[in-house]
């Protein structure tokens, strides 16, 4: 069964950093790329980032680019996001998604880490 | 930079059929943005329904279909079900491996 478990959300000051972790089980990780999508409070989606699977490859939404910065360790199944430069308008919860095989979407999920940027 | 349109809102009475889109602000979605389509009701993770323009996730009933319709790609729900009361976002490949979330669509079973 896959498992994708988000952690490290929670409350940092403007302008502060944060990383966050997803670690994945139930497949071979190494083999897909990943995600982390977004959403704002009473918001709609917003896709963040990507990486491929043997993380030589990483993209970025414009919103991010220069701020946050994706990386995985296939040694451990983990995917993070590092989040510097923090500001309320990245307040969302996070979520991770694994890609399909190819260029075709996501289709497992986790269940999200709160992070919220407030002084 | 390229906007994903979606209806704000739908609506469907029990048993219906509703025809959701996905459009892009200059240009027409095709299957090379690769659409898919994903069911989220408040406080869950998005649940992965279509991917890659018409393909079933595992464990999707066969009342959701997916589509090209026009110059927009579409979720069509068959004989619409109380729980099927959520909110529908679609993303789009944009290449360079960018991908881009439509506004989502909240439907209403009523």
């Amino acid at each position: 069964e896959v498992q994708l478990l988000e952690s490290g959300g929670g409350l940092v000051q403007p302008g502060g950093s944060l990383r966050l972790s997803c670690a994945a089980s139930g497949f071979t990780f190494s083999s897909y790329a990943m995600t982390w999508v977004r959403q704002a409070p009473g918001k709609g989606l917003e896709w963040v980032s990507a990486t491929s699977g043997n993380g030589g490859s990483r993209w970025y939404a414009d919103t991010v680019k220069g701020r946050f910065t994706i990386s995985r360790d296939n040694s451990k199944n983990t995917l993070f996001l590092q989040m510097n430069s923090l500001r309320a308008e990245d307040t969302a919860v996070y979520y991770c998604a694994k890609h399909l095989t190819g260029t075709k979407g996501f289709d497992y999920w986790g269940q999200g880490a709160l992070v919220t940027v407030s002084s | 930079q390229t906007v994903v349109t979606q209806e704000p809102s739908f609506s469907v009475s029990p048993g219906g059929t509703v025809t959701l889109t996905c459009g892009l602000s200059s240009g027409s979605v095709s299957t090379s943005h690769y659409p898919s389509w994903y069911q989220q009701t408040p406080g869950q993770a998005p649940r992965t329904l279509i991917y890659s323009t018409n393909t079933r996730s595992s464990g999707v009933p066969d009342r959701f279909s997916g589509s090209i319709l026009g110059n927009k790609a579409a979720l069509t729900i068959t004989g619409a079900q109380a729980d099927d009361e959520s909110d529908y976002y679609c993303v789009v490949y944009m290449d360079s491996g960018i991908w881009v979330f439509g506004g989502g669509t909240k439907l209403t079973v009523l």
